[in-house]
């Protein structure tokens, strides 16, 4: 299978650990995504990448949250020092294109279910 | 804001009757790509329609934009129970996509 793979599917935390996440997008994708999802509520994008480059980030990813693309292939999203509010689905996404958005879609995996305890 | 916001939060129908969702938006856009999460699973891409285009089909999936009126609508015809599943809109900002809060249709077999 060729689509965006995300590791592991579900994780239960204590409050104050840390985790992370790794997203494998889909081969020569050279855009990666990082969504945040909670129940009832639409994704809320966190960061992307183009490359290895992190080239925008959200304010809603506080200085706990750390993403990393090292090789322009596969993603990791740490969370240091998790809290209940961290508790979500982390979804990672790719597209192709490397200049913009317009006229193309973005592929999801099937995410990352956080839950802090 | 950017994100589109869908209408209505909840739809229930009987197989085999029509659902129509609405999003409406308040910036300008290139293009609007609709999108559906099966409970609990990630998104997978439906249908994307650009901003000179009126109307767009996929199977049963049709899809509309009026951008005088800032809104789109997605209809399914001839609904499934496996059409269940929440349906989001996203409007395609420079960078990333921006979601709405889902219209949750449930299909009743």
């Amino acid at each position: 299978d060729t689509g965006v793979s995300q590791d592991p599917r579900h994780k239960i935390t204590k409050r104050g650990q840390n985790v992370t996440f790794r997203c494998d997008p889909i081969s020569e994708h050279n855009r990666l995504y990082w969504y945040r999802q909670t129940l009832g509520q639409g994704p809320e994008f966190l960061t992307y990448f183009q490359n290895e480059a992190q080239l925008e980030k959200s304010r809603l990813l506080s200085d706990r949250f750390s993403a990393e693309r090292p090789k322009g292939s596969f993603s990791t999203l740490e969370i240091q020092r998790t809290e209940q509010g961290d508790s979500a689905m982390y979804l990672c996404a790719s597209s192709p294109n490397t200049r913009g958005l317009s006229g193309n879609t973005i592929y999801f995996g099937e995410g990352s279910w956080l839950t802090v305890v | 804001s950017q994100q589109g916001e869908e209408d209505p939060q909840a739809l229930s129908i009987q197989e085999g009757e029509n659902a129509t969702m609405n999003c409406s938006y308040k910036t300008s856009i290139n293009n609007l790509q609709w999108y559906r999460q099966n409970s609990g699973r990630g998104l997978v891409h439906l249908i994307l329609i650009r901003s000179n285009e009126r109307e767009k089909h996929s199977g049963r999936l049709r899809v509309t934009l009026d951008t005088s009126k800032k809104s789109s609508s997605l209809l399914i015809t001839a609904s499934r129970a496996a059409d269940t599943a929440s349906y989001f809109c996203a409007i395609t900002g420079a960078n990333n996509l921006f979601f709405g809060t889902g219209t949750r249709l449930t299909v009743i077999p």
